[in-house]
């Protein structure tokens, strides 16, 4: 069945970068786009980013604008999420979620990975 | 402060029904779809409504949803244990952004 498996938990010293893997299966990854949302401790649910599956093109949210840079390898079926210049508000849990190939707006998030925890602390 | 707004806590006895609402503006919830998630405890969220009020398979049709102007709501019935959740509301803003709702945390008594 189609499934997301994110890479592990990191912890980052301010002013760092992270980069969290998704890697798609069971589907056919040009056919649809990725999510990346994020959840600090205790905390509701915030929108990052779209990335087309099938061309890599991206919508990013304001918040992140700037800071963010999400990438695609179709030849594993892989997407990626870099954060930079982080500060302790980035700490939280990193989700990708399956969405739209063609637009950042059409699509809920279908199936979600399993999420990543990335702590930033000096 | 979330562009959408839902009640932080809700909840119901086994078997009742509840409602989850989630206000918005004409710029979301007034002229796009509205999605819900629920996030079972230390688990990712799952997709539980799609497009105002369609389930995915394997949902059960004890959950259903509307949506009238800028507002939208779900509705549990016959509440299990297992709906022990936070449920979020979500939709695409013309600010070109997806916006969530705070989230509600569903207690059964």
């Amino acid at each position: 069945q189609a499934q997301l498996v994110q890479s592990g938990g990191e912890v980052k010293k301010p002013g760092a970068s992270m980069r969290v893997s998704c890697k798609a299966s069971g589907y056919v990854f040009p056919n649809f786009g990725v999510y990346w949302v994020r959840q600090a401790p205790g905390q509701g649910l915030e929108w990052l980013g779209w990335i087309s599956g099938n061309n890599g093109k991206t919508k990013y949210a304001q918040i992140v604008q700037g800071r963010v840079t999400m990438t695609i390898d179709k030849s594993t079926a892989t997407a990626y999420m870099e954060l930079r210049s982080l500060t302790s508000d980035d700490t939280a849990k990193y989700y990708c979620a399956r969405g739209a190939a063609g637009a950042a707006s059409t699509m809920a998030f279908d199936i979600w990975g399993q999420g990543t925890m990335v702590i930033v602390s000096s | 402060q979330s562009v959408l707004t839902q009640p932080p806590s809700a909840s119901g006895a086994p078997g009742q029904r509840v409602t989850i609402s989630c206000s918005g503006s004409s710029s979301n919830i007034g002229r796009n779809l509205v999605n819900w998630y629920q996030q079972l405890p230390g688990t990712a969220p799952k997709l539980l409504i799609y497009s105002d009020n369609l389930r995915p398979s394997g949902v059960p049709d004890r959950f259903s949803a509307s949506k009238s102007g800028a507002s939208a709501s779900l509705a549990i019935s016959g509440l299990q244990s297992e709906d022990e959740a936070d449920y979020y509301c979500a939709v695409w803003d013309n600010s070109l952004n997806w916006v969530f709702g705070g989230g509600t945390r569903l207690t059964v008594l």
